[in-house]
């Protein structure tokens, strides 16, 4: 089946403007993950949905970075007033739960953000 | 919380080399451990894991790693490295009982001269 979908693919924007950030999950997963990958760091976790349960915001860097997911499947993570320190590649993850000992995850291409 | 440490960030190799990259982790509860691989141009995804039983856990292209408890370590070896191994190497650690999020290391970005 198809895999984890991220858009867009590149987005270049000025510094102070809006970014909204879409991903596609594997169906039927009900885990859901953004991660923020900078040149030479690792992973670093920015937020986490599981089913209908609260997310799990600890990540996320500052109250300019805000994410949702409707309906348990796609999720949209938006940045405001993005600064040039947000340039970096987002990357979304996929997992299904069936036993909660934390399963693989399916990772999107990623949306590469540069901002100007 | 828990941490991850990739002690290699930069490996350079020539074919048939074997390969071994560290990876340490700081929790003092029961983890499952993976690594994960990101080739040139392609997404991130799993190259093994290790959940319980035999700490000798064997991954796809002829990678295995080794929970070592008693040293936190889970180390990736490859004992013949090949041109087309060159990517991005990811440990990454969750605890049980725990958000089961994942933490991941910096990576490690290996070079296969053919």
């Amino acid at each position: 089946g198809a895999g984890v979908s991220q858009s867009p693919s590149n987005k270049v924007t000025e510094k102070g403007k809006d970014v909204e950030l879409r991903c596609d999950p594997i169906s039927g997963h009900t885990a859901l993950y953004w991660y923020r990958q900078s040149l030479g760091q690792g992973l670093e976790f920015l937020i986490y949905f599981q089913g209908n349960s609260a997310p799990d915001k600890s990540g996320l860097p500052s109250d300019r970075f805000s994410a949702e997911r409707t309906g348990g499947s796609v999720s949209t993570l938006t940045i405001q007033r993005t600064q040039q320190e947000d340039s970096a590649v987002y990357l979304c993850a996929s997992s299904s739960w069936t036993s909660g000992r934390g399963e693989t995850q399916y990772f999107g291409p990623g949306t590469r953000l540069l901002v100007l | 919380a828990q941490s991850v440490s990739q002690h290699n960030h930069h490996v350079i190799l020539s074919e048939a080399a074997s390969l071994e990259l560290g990876c340490n982790y700081s929790y003092g509860g029961t983890v499952n451990l993976f690594w994960y691989v990101q080739y040139p141009g392609q997404h991130l995804q799993l190259l093994l894991k290790y959940f319980s039983g035999d700490p000798l856990v064997k991954g796809i292209k002829g990678f295995e790693a080794e929970f070592i408890k008693s040293k936190f370590s889970f180390n990736l070896r490859k004992p013949s490295v090949q041109w087309s191994d060159t990517a991005e190497y990811f440990c990454a650690v969750n605890a049980r009982g725990g958000s089961y999020i994942p933490t991941f290391g910096r990576g490690t970005s290996l070079i296969v001269h053919p």
